[in-house]
């Protein structure tokens, strides 16, 4: 079946525009994660969304940043004023109700801020 | 700080060696942890979840776990030259999030 896809797969930005990422998650899939990998380090968790209700943004940097997934299945990473260091992959996972919660990643979308 | 632990390499081995790849965990209360392989470019894939202590087999693939230690290990029996990537560890935290480590670079020479 498809997996979790993600558009674009690679996005150039100037400093101070508004950039909208894409996830689509696989069908059926309940939990949907947003993650921020920098060049050299894992992944780090930005927000988590179970259905359309938004449970844990804690990791969202700053104001900035935003995301919403309104009908519980594709969701949308915005970030307004992009700065340079909002430069990295920002990947998508989805993951069944189940007791396992397996995270399925996305290809991601690598954003470069010039 | 909830933090993941890993070298971060390069672990070099020869084809048909073991690989031994290790991570250490901060919060002694998490109880979910996994495996996943990125290679350069790609998406991480996952390898393997582990969630009681001791040893869990799949094909060439080992997770080791000791909650007491608060280590967590991966082994792969007969390294090949497509093992070359880099290996993340990723525990779950409470609410669903993965925290990961920095991931360990394996090359695998032929």
């Amino acid at each position: 079946g498809a997996g979790v896809s993600q558009s674009p797969r690679y996005k150039v930005a100037k400093r101070g525009q508004d950039v909208a990422l894409r996830c689509d998650p696989i069908s059926g899939h309940v939990s949907l994660f947003w993650y921020q990998q920098a060049l050299g380090q894992g992944p780090e968790f930005l927000t988590y969304f179970q259905n359309e209700a938004q449970l844990d943004k804690s990791g969202l940097p700053s104001d900035r940043f935003f995301a919403e997934r309104p009908e519980g299945s594709v969701s949308t990473l915005k970030i307004q004023r992009t700065q340079q260091e909002d430069s990295a992959v920002y990947l998508c996972a989805s993951s069944p109700w189940t007791s396992e919660d397996t995270q399925y990643f996305g290809p991601g979308t690598r954003l470069t801020v010039l | 700080q909830k933090e993941v632990e890993q070298n971060s390499g390069p672990l070099s081995v020869p084809e048909g060696a073991i690989a031994s790849l290790n991570c250490t965990y901060s919060d002694r209360g998490s109880q979910s942890f996994f495996w996943y392989r990125q290679y350069s470019g790609k998406s991480p894939e996952l390898i393997m979840f582990i969630y009681s202590n001791g040893d869990k087999e799949d094909g060439r693939f080992t997770a080791q776990l000791n909650k007491a230690s608060q280590y967590v290990s991966l082994l792969i029996r007969d390294s090949q030259p497509s093992d070359s990537a880099t290996y993340l560890c990723a525990v779950k935290e409470y609410g669903n999030k993965l925290v990961f480590g920095a991931g360990t670079i394996l090359r695998v020479k032929s």
